[in-house]
């Protein structure tokens, strides 16, 4: 059962384009929604992250939006540039634990 | 600071062998948590250890299982390895427990079962 549903699996975009990555989740329990960059070889490193009961955070050209009543999050990615290409992973953390739920990522691949 | 490092960054093992992989987290910090991460199922929670305690576990068979140590160093073993367990385990740290700390993550050990 994947309880963190990532869309799409892939994504080209063209420098300077904006990248929007989806996620959707079912459990109430979810409490912490960080997202994460992964770059061949590397470990995730955390991008940017949101509590539910904000509804937009930005970080320089990362934005998160959240929609807590959908169950719904999304990552923006502003004035794409080659450097952003690497794979994303939503991730929900499960309260009164440390386990991290990750949707299955997306590849950003970003043409000069 | 040092980050997360996570020993040997590559392995290989035969069927029904044992293996055991070692993270040694930044300093400071007392949570660490494993993850299996592979092309068909991503990024999978193993199991979560805090002041040498295991504090949650994840759906995984009983051949895997972890320690860590009273320096907050953890070390993960696979026991009768399958050609299945091939994944890029990756090792986890954080300051404490609680959802608003940062988890850093290593750059992963490299297991191939052949």
């Amino acid at each position: 059962q994947q309880q963190v549903k990532q869309s799409p699996q892939s994504l080209i975009v063209q420098k300077g384009g904006i990248s929007i990555i989806n996620c959707a989740y079912e459990n109430t329990a979810f409490d912490y929604f960080p997202w994460y960059q992964q770059f061949p070889g590397k470990g995730p490193a955390l991008l940017i992250a949101i509590r539910p009961d904000v509804s937009e955070k930005k970080e320089g050209r990362f934005t998160i939006s959240f929609n807590k009543s959908a169950k719904q999050f999304s990552l923006h990615i502003m004035d794409s540039q080659p450097g952003d290409s690497a794979t994303y992973f939503c991730a929900a953390h499960q309260g009164g634990s440390e386990k991290l739920v990750f949707g299955k990522g997306m590849k950003l691949t970003v043409n000069p | 600071k040092a980050g997360v490092t996570q020993t040997p960054r590559y392995l290989i093992k035969t069927r029904g062998q044992q293996v055991t992989l070692s993270c040694s987290p930044i300093s400071g910090h007392r949570s660490v948590s494993w993850y299996q991460q592979t092309p068909g199922q991503g990024l999978q929670f193993l199991f979560e250890y805090f002041s040498e305690t295991q504090r949650n576990k994840g759906n995984f068979p009983g051949r895997f299982s972890g320690r860590q140590f009273s320096n907050s160093r953890s070390e993960m073993n696979v026991s009768t390895l399958e050609l299945g367990d091939s994944a890029l385990y990756l090792c986890a740290s954080k300051f404490g427990p609680g959802k608003g700390t940062e988890a850093f993550f290593g750059q992963g050990t490299r297991l191939t079962v052949v």
